[in-house]
């Protein structure tokens, strides 16, 4: 089954332990890209990925790392998590960056930062 | 910049309403126009989409229309199931991707 996943689903931790919330997909994309999405604020985009070892910011960077090694996995890095982190993330996928292309989304990981 | 601005919810309707969620956009280029739904619990899918102007994206009885000259794409169902209760996302991929704010939708039996 073509599929985004992401682990884990749900995590609470405290402030300034690192962390990473894993991304995989099995349907050969080249275009990778993670969100966050708050209440009242939609979906903001943190970083995408156009190819392996290609990375770029989103509108919403700081804070947050990524790196593409492998075409299939998409890691989001929070090197010190602070409370404004806290937020509902989202991985998705395209097969390239043409605007034609929808994103496959993954089913999303509520992460808490106390 | 790109923008995407749809109509703020909470939208409550009664079982078999018409429904209307407006979205308007701006944009410099030529973007693709998508509409993503996402029920409790899960991750955004792809409900519709249009790629030109005057498209008419349908899915599951929804319908919205790329109209260039009004910079829109509203989205349309004839007739509401409480199985449509969700939030809805406009959004559009030119250079960048931009979502709209969503709408959440509720539909009473």
């Amino acid at each position: 089954e073509a599929q985004v996943t992401q682990n884990p689903r749900y995590l609470i931790t405290v402030t300034g332990k690192k962390l990473t919330v894993t991304c995989s997909q099995n349907m050969n994309h080249e275009y990778m890209s993670w969100y966050r999405q708050d209440p009242g604020l939609g979906l903001r985009q943190i970083y995408y990925s156009m190819n392996v070892e290609v990375t770029d910011k989103g509108d919403v960077p700081e804070g947050y790392k990524v790196s593409r090694k492998e075409k299939r996995n998409f890691p989001l890095i929070l090197e010190s998590p602070s409370p404004n982190q806290t937020s509902l993330y989202f991985c998705a996928s395209s097969p390239g960056q043409a605007s034609s292309y929808e994103q496959y989304f993954g089913p999303g990981t509520r992460l808490t930062v106390t | 910049g790109d923008s995407v601005t749809q109509m703020e919810g909470p939208v409550t309707l009664s079982e078999e309403a018409f429904l209307t969620i407006n979205c308007t956009y701006t944009a410099t280029g030529y973007p693709s126009l998508f509409w993503y739904v996402q029920y409790p619990g899960e991750g955004l899918q792809l409900l519709l989409k249009a790629t030109k102007a005057d498209d008419k994206g349908s899915n599951k009885g929804f319908e919205a229309t790329y109209r260039k000259e009004t910079t829109s794409f509203h989205l349309e169902k004839g007739s509401v199931q409480v199985s449509d209760s969700a939030v809805y996302f406009c959004a559009l991929r030119d250079d960048k991707i931009i979502f709209g704010k969503g709408t959440r939708l509720h539909i009473l039996p």
